[in-house]
């Protein structure tokens, strides 16, 4: 499994654009790059995944350049709400190891 | 699409007894579930893979014994807590994977979380 590196924790403040980025230098051939966030007491949720380039959906975007050593996780304009743990995962569906993940502090 | 429940949210029982708890895949078929403990503070940790229709395989250090794990359906996952004791308080979660996701590859889809607390 492909070990993953990533802030213990960040601060920001309502309406910035947050970025997390996960180091994965021996990422495989086959991994995807998965990022669950986790509010307290309740299940991670899926965020957004990507192999290459660039993906974006309606809450983030995923930078991945074309060495796949690295990700980062982009999430613009944050509120209060997005306060979580945001976990970045590297392998395949049926093998997932969870790191210690980022603590993303938003203030007001 | 890729919802994952579980039942119950959370479970109070005496030590020595034991505890199923239930993992369902609402829209989705998943011969493959997960298993994982979150302790306060700390990541989830897989403790097994259940598969439909065969035996789970359970992660070093998981008692198979203590943990009994049932995937008897394509939308249905069990983990039984046997003879519970304080210890195995923890946050339980399960997960299914789901080709409902953005790319071709699979995804895991994740429940909300079963809190057991053994007193």
């Amino acid at each position: 499994l492909a070990k993953t590196t990533q802030p213990i924790s960040m601060d920001s403040y309502e309406g910035q654009e947050v970025n997390i980025t996960c180091s994965h230098n021996n990422i495989a051939t086959n991994d995807y790059i998965t990022w669950y966030q986790q509010f307290p007491s309740q299940g991670p949720r899926f965020i957004i995944q990507g192999y290459k380039t660039k993906v974006t959906n309606e809450v983030a975007s995923l930078f991945i350049p074309a060495d796949r050593k690295s990700s980062t996780l982009s999430l613009p304009r944050v509120s209060l709400s997005d306060t979580a743990v945001y976990y970045c995962l590297v392998g395949v569906s049926y093998k997932l190891s969870f790191g210690a993940g980022t603590t993303v502090t938003v203030r007001a | 699409g890729a919802v994952v429940s579980q039942h119950p949210s959370w479970v109070i029982c005496k030590s020595g007894t034991s505890v199923k708890i239930e993992c369902r895949s609402l829209d989705f078929q998943a011969t493959t579930m997960f298993w994982y403990r979150q302790f306060p503070k700390q990541s989830l940790m897989l403790m097994a893979t259940s598969n439909e229709g065969s035996k789970a395989t359970y992660e070093q250090g998981v008692e198979k014994d203590k943990f009994l794990i049932n995937h008897a359906s394509l939308t249905l996952s069990t983990l039984t807590v046997t003879s519970a004791h304080p210890e195995d308080s923890s946050f339980y979660i399960c997960s299914a994977n789901s080709d409902l996701g953005q790319t071709d590859q699979e995804t895991q889809y994740f429940g909300p979380g079963t809190r057991l607390l053994v007193l």
